[in-house]
């Protein structure tokens, strides 16, 4: 089974700044993808960026980018000119690959709480 | 291209009571996936459904059910509630299933169970 870890409950970041939020996982598989999803209070979640396993070059979109180190099993996301919309609750998740028609459980961290100060 | 829609947005239930809850998947989407979030657990998986079949369940007792419409819309059935059940109900959909097309989630079914 696969876990995903997110060790800080809580994050603040003053408004223009940069901030890493981090995330481990743990998994036997060689195959899989990883997500960061973002999920404003009170609104939907939305997906912030997304990383195949098997492609070495980290992702990014915009403001946003991950370092993703396979062997360490880690996959931090870095925020960029931090906005006050950035406030949200964060959720790094893990997917198998799988073939077409296999299943697409999501295995989410617990979150951090990211605000973002004026 | 509408959302992910889910009916109703909010539930209020008593203890011992069922509850049904609706998932219309984004226009062309075949893949509903449901999550329980809760402030305890955070996010659980509960059941896919792809093209009318469950691919996958998550470890919740069988008070849990859904299916899946040849329209793809999906509802999901909680039988015999208890205080325990009260959580925010997300969908999410997808064009295909297998992790090679991203999830799109809807706003939630926010069920209190009293």
């Amino acid at each position: 089974a696969q876990t995903v870890t997110q060790s800080q409950p809580e994050m603040s970041v003053q408004e223009a700044e940069t901030v890493t939020l981090s995330c481990t996982y743990d998994t036997s598989e060689n195959n899989y993808y990883l997500f960061w999803y973002k999920q404003p209070p009170s609104r939907q979640m939305i997906l912030v960026i997304r990383q195949e396993a098997y492609k070495q070059q980290n992702a990014t979109e915009n403001r946003f980018s991950v370092n993703f180190q396979k062997a360490a099993k880690s996959f931090s996301l870095k925020i960029s000119d931090s906005q006050l919309g950035d406030t949200a609750m964060y959720f790094c998740a893990f997917m198998k690959h799988g073939a077409f028609g296999a299943n697409s459980k999501l295995t989410f961290g617990k979150g951090i709480t990211l605000s973002v100060r004026p | 291209k509408a959302g992910v829609t889910q009916t109703p947005r909010y539930l209020i239930k008593t203890r011992g009571q069922q509850v049904t809850l609706s998932c219309s998947p984004i226009s062309g989407h075949r893949s509903v996936s449901w999550y329980q979030q809760t402030p305890g657990q955070g996010l659980q998986f509960l059941f896919e459904y792809f093209s009318e079949t469950q691919r996958n369940k998550g470890n919740f007792p069988g008070r849990f059910s859904g299916r899946q419409f040849s329209n793809s819309r999906s509802e999901m059935n909680v039988s015999t509630l208890e205080l325990g059940d009260s959580a925010l109900y997300l969908c999410a959909s997808s064009l295909q299933a297998g992790g090679a097309d991203t999830q799109y989630f809807g706003p939630g079914t926010r069920l209190t169970v009293l």
